[in-house]
């Protein structure tokens, strides 16, 4: 099964900054990915997909990239606020059903 | 707005008792999954189902089984509840795109 690899220790950034999470997986490509975010006693909330014939998505400060060679995805958060601190957690679509990454958990610092 | 909605945010169970978490989602939609979440093993999927009446096992079936009769509603139950049981169980559904939409959760400890 699909094997999904997310940065475990926790990102410490500065209010303004760019935040930059890590997802990387093994095994076959996914016709999509997906970033979630989740806050604490929370589920997962979708912020954004990424099909594999596509580099790069956009939406508001969010950026996320699609590396089918390296097996990669990056999630970018650009002006980074403190209210964006919580976990992220990266999705990749199997046959009808998901695989998750673990989680990064991001901390926003005013 | 899309709404899935779980029965009980907090639970306390004693081993070897029957559990049932429920889950309804009132967006008509065919998909609907049950996960466990635990502390640096992410998201692990347990049953889905993509039809009344349908279900499939997930990667840790073992020690729960589901049941959906109508379409909004998926149940997650745990026969005889152990110990390794305790964890954060999340429901989701999807019409048959892409997103995914999960449930606030529900907090299961068995004692």
């Amino acid at each position: 099964s699909q094997k999904i690899e997310q940065n475990s220790e926790a990102l410490n950034i500065q209010e303004g900054k760019t935040a930059t999470l890590t997802c990387n997986y093994t095994n076959y490509s996914p016709a999509y990915l997906q970033w979630y975010r989740q806050d604490p006693g929370r589920g997962p909330v979708f912020l954004l997909l990424i099909r594999e014939n596509e580099k790069e998505k956009r939406k508001e400060r969010l950026k996320v990239t699609f590396d089918t060679t390296l097996k990669q995805s990056l999630f970018h958060i650009t002006a980074s606020q403190p209210a964006d601190s919580a976990t992220y957690l990266c999705a990749l679509a199997g046959f009808n059903k998901f695989y998750f990454g673990s989680g990064t958990k991001l901390n926003v610092k005013p | 707005d899309v709404k899935v909605t779980q029965s009980s945010r907090y639970l306390v169970k004693r081993t070897g008792e029957k559990v049932f978490l429920e889950c309804v989602q009132d967006m008509d939609h065919e998909n609907m999954f049950w996960y466990r979440q635990d502390p640096g093993l992410g998201l692990r999927l347990i049953y889905f189902s993509y039809d009344v009446k349908m279900k499939e096992k997930g990667d840790i079936p073992e020690g729960y089984s589901v049941s959906r009769e109508k379409k909004e509603r998926f149940s997650l139950i745990l026969e005889s509840a152990s110990t390794n049981q305790t964890s954060m169980y999340l429901c989701a559904s999807r019409l048959g795109g892409e997103t995914q939409y999960f449930g606030p959760g529900t907090r299961l400890l068995v004692l």
